[in-house]
């Protein structure tokens, strides 16, 4: 059974990077099908959709996002990382680690437990 | 942006009494494929979300019989047939049709 596991600096200063990594076991990154992808919750509120990587290289982003964003993958650890630049306290949110089946399917699951990400100084 | 709409965003909900959410986005969601990606997601208190439903209507594997989901274009719909206490939390409807990804704010489902 698949099961994916955040980590990462909880407190991350205004105008730093925000980094963490994604766990994975009991699957392996190199699937065809999957792709490795982050989503977000701010405090009390909805899920933002941010990117996904594929073991080919390729990179999806949300728009709204994609100046500040970049991820990489690490199939001999069995991670997947995200970055996201220039942080300020908008993005203070829980952060998922979710796995997607691409089309035809297209579902998320399984997510991570998450992991809250404090911008503040 | 494909905007989700849920309603109701509360629903108080009398044990082994039907539950239904509805989710209406703003443009179809059919795909060029022909496929429609609407999902819903089960958030249960202090817990990360969890597919419960994926293209409309197919149950996620492990997912209990009495959660169904119907719907076509832009209307769709996730039923309970008889609430548990188990299914208190919020649920939330998806969009994988187009990038970027959308969700709906969210129904929370309590126990009245």
């Amino acid at each position: 059974q698949v099961q994916l596991q955040e980590s990462g600096p909880g407190l991350v200063k205004p105008s730093q990077t925000l980094s963490l990594t994604c766990t994975v076991s009991g699957g392996s990154l190199r699937s065809v099908d999957y792709y490795w992808s982050w989503i977000r919750q701010h405090p009390g509120k909805g899920l933002e959709w941010i990117g996904y990587i594929h073991h080919s290289g390729s990179t999806y982003y949300n728009p709204s996002l994609k100046s500040r964003v970049s991820t990489s993958l690490d199939t001999s650890k069995s991670q997947f990382s995200l970055r996201l630049s220039s942080v300020t306290a908008a993005d203070t949110a829980v952060y998922y680690c979710v796995r997607y089946f691409a089309k035809p399917q297209a579902w998320f699951g399984p997510w991570g437990q998450g992991t809250l990400v404090t911008v503040s100084s | 942006d494909i905007v989700m709409t849920q309603t109701p965003l509360s629903s108080p909900v009398t044990l082994g009494q039907p539950a239904s959410i509805s989710c209406r986005s703003s443009q179809s969601l059919v795909h060029s494929d022909g496929n429609t990606y609407l999902s819903w997601l089960q958030q249960r208190p202090g817990q990360p979300p969890r597919l419960l439903i994926y293209r409309i209507s197919n149950r996620f594997s492990g997912v209990p019989d009495r959660f169904s989901g119907s719907g076509a274009g832009t209307d769709f719909t996730l039923q309970i047939s008889r609430v548990e206490a188990e299914d208190v939390g919020v649920y939330y409807c998806m969009q994988a049709t187009q990038i970027p990804y959308t969700f709906g704010q969210g129904t929370k489902l309590e126990i009245k």
